[in-house]
This record gives structure tokens, C-alpha cells and sequence, in this order.
């Protein structure tokens, strides 16, 4: 049933480390996002891929590595954590309708992720 | 540049009162969606409502409803009769309407902090 997924829900890690957030959506999106929510709750893009391609990739420090297999999924990786990456991350998506317009972006239930 | 703000950081309200948040956008897109979404303190993204610019009409949904002022560059957002389980974090959003495969983004304002106390 779940439309938007992502893993883990909770990912602590140390300083230093890799790690990876993965989303999946079974809506039949073309299009997926990546947010990031900071610690005062503003939410920010950092990618955007449609149909695998990249489209937007926002100021975000190039530790940070999307990576869309296929249409329904975009991971997350992130090199050599930093205690600043602490957050919680959303994917979303949403779809391309007729005439060019967007539909609403539904987003997955987002990764905590705790840098120590 | 399309931005949105939402003035009120933080509201406290006693249950059953009627609440407003106040959301304004600027945006030079001749047409562009606003959404408000809901974050409860579960933590997940729960999408309220999307209205298209060229739409006026205010719309209500049971408690809820949305007051759209193009002239003002309003989208407010009313909780009647607040319940307990209205208490979460509410965003206003913004993005275009029309996008292809180009840069379809949601602007998002930084929240209203809602605490229904019983």
C-alpha cells in the first residue's frame, strides 16, 4: 500500500563514515525528489531526477550522490559524513500530466539521519 | 525567485477554537500551484491541499479551509473547532505549474508550529 518508502527510517553513524538512503515509490511516478528538513524544520530540495536523468541539483556538497537505478527508485549516498549532514532527509515524487503540468509531490515518511 | 513566509512561528491554541495560519508567497510565474502540507509529530509529510493560481475560490474540507487572496498573495489556512490531533507543523508551499522535464521544485516556507491544548 505504501506509496512513497524510504530506508532506513533511523540511520546514526559516526563522523567519517558512508552511508546510503534508499526510496522507492510504486505510484508510477516520473519523478523523484530528494529533501532535506534541518534541525529548525525548513525544507530544502537537493535533487531532482526525471526518468533517471538529473534535473535539479541544488547547492548541495558533492559527498552527496543520487543515484536513480530505475524510475521507482532513488537512493541517497552520502561520503565522509559530517556532523553538519545531520537532518531528516524526504524523497518524493510526483508525476508529469498532459500539457506539461506537474501533479503533487507526495513524499515518503523521511530518514533521520544522526552524524556523531 | 519564488519565496513563502509564514510569519507565525509558533501558535498555541485551546481545543475547540478556530485557528488561522497565515501564509504569503512572492512568485513572477504567471501561474503556479500552493499547497499546505502537514507534519504531525510522527514525523511524516502529509499533503493538505493544492490549489492552482488561477482558482480563487476558497475551499473547505469538514474543520479545514483555505482562503486564497491573489491581490494580497495570501493562501491562509483555517482549522475550525481545533482537536487535539490537529497539533503538528504546517507548510505552505509553492511551485509552477508548468515544468516538461525542467526544474519542478516545491518552495517551501518554514512552518507554523501548532499546539491544540486540550
Amino acid at each position: 500500500d505504501t506509496a512513497v518508502s524510504q530506508t532506513p527510517k533511523y540511520l546514526v553513524t559516526q563522523m567519517g563514515n558512508d552511508k546510503s538512503i534508499k526510496c522507492e515509490q510504486n505510484l508510477g511516478h516520473d519523478t523523484m525528489y530528494w529533501y532535506k528538513q534541518d534541525s529548525k524544520k525548513f525544507l530544502k530540495i537537493m535533487f531532482s531526477y526525471n526518468n533517471k536523468e538529473l534535473i535539479i541539483n541544488e547547492t548541495v556538497p558533492n559527498r552527496f550522490s543520487p543515484k536513480s537505478p530505475d524510475k521507482a527508485h532513488l537512493n541517497l549516498h552520502i561520503n565522509s559524513l559530517e556532523l553538519g549532514d545531520s537532518a531528516v532527509y524526504f524523497c518524493a515524487s510526483s508525476q508529469l500530466l498532459s500539457g506539461g503540468i506537474r501533479d503533487t509531490q507526495y513524499f515518503g515518511p523521511g530518514t533521520r539521519l544522526t552524524v556523531l | 525567485a519564488q519565496k513563502v513566509t509564514q510569519a507565525q512561528t509558533e501558535i498555541s491554541v485551546v481545543e475547540k477554537e478556530d485557528v488561522t495560519l497565515d501564509c504569503v508567497y512572492e512568485t513572477r510565474d504567471t501561474t503556479y500551484y500552493l499547497f499546505w502540507y502537514k507534519q504531525p509529530p510522527s514525523g511524516e509529510l502529509v499533503f493538505l491541499i493544492r490549489r492552482n493560481s488561477f482558482d480563487e475560490q476558497n475551499e473547505i474540507s469538514g474543520r479545514y479551509s483555505w482562503n486564497f487572496q491573489k491581490s494580497t498573495s495570501s493562501f491562509n489556512f483555517t482549522i475550525t473547532a481545533s482537536q487535539v490531533v490537529d497539533s503538528a507543523v504546517y507548510f505552505c508551499a509553492l511551485s509552477e505549474v508548468y515544468s516538461g522535464a525542467g526544474s519542478y521544485q516545491l518552495t517551501f516556507g518554514k512552518g507554523t508550529k501548532l499546539s491544540v491544548i486540550p
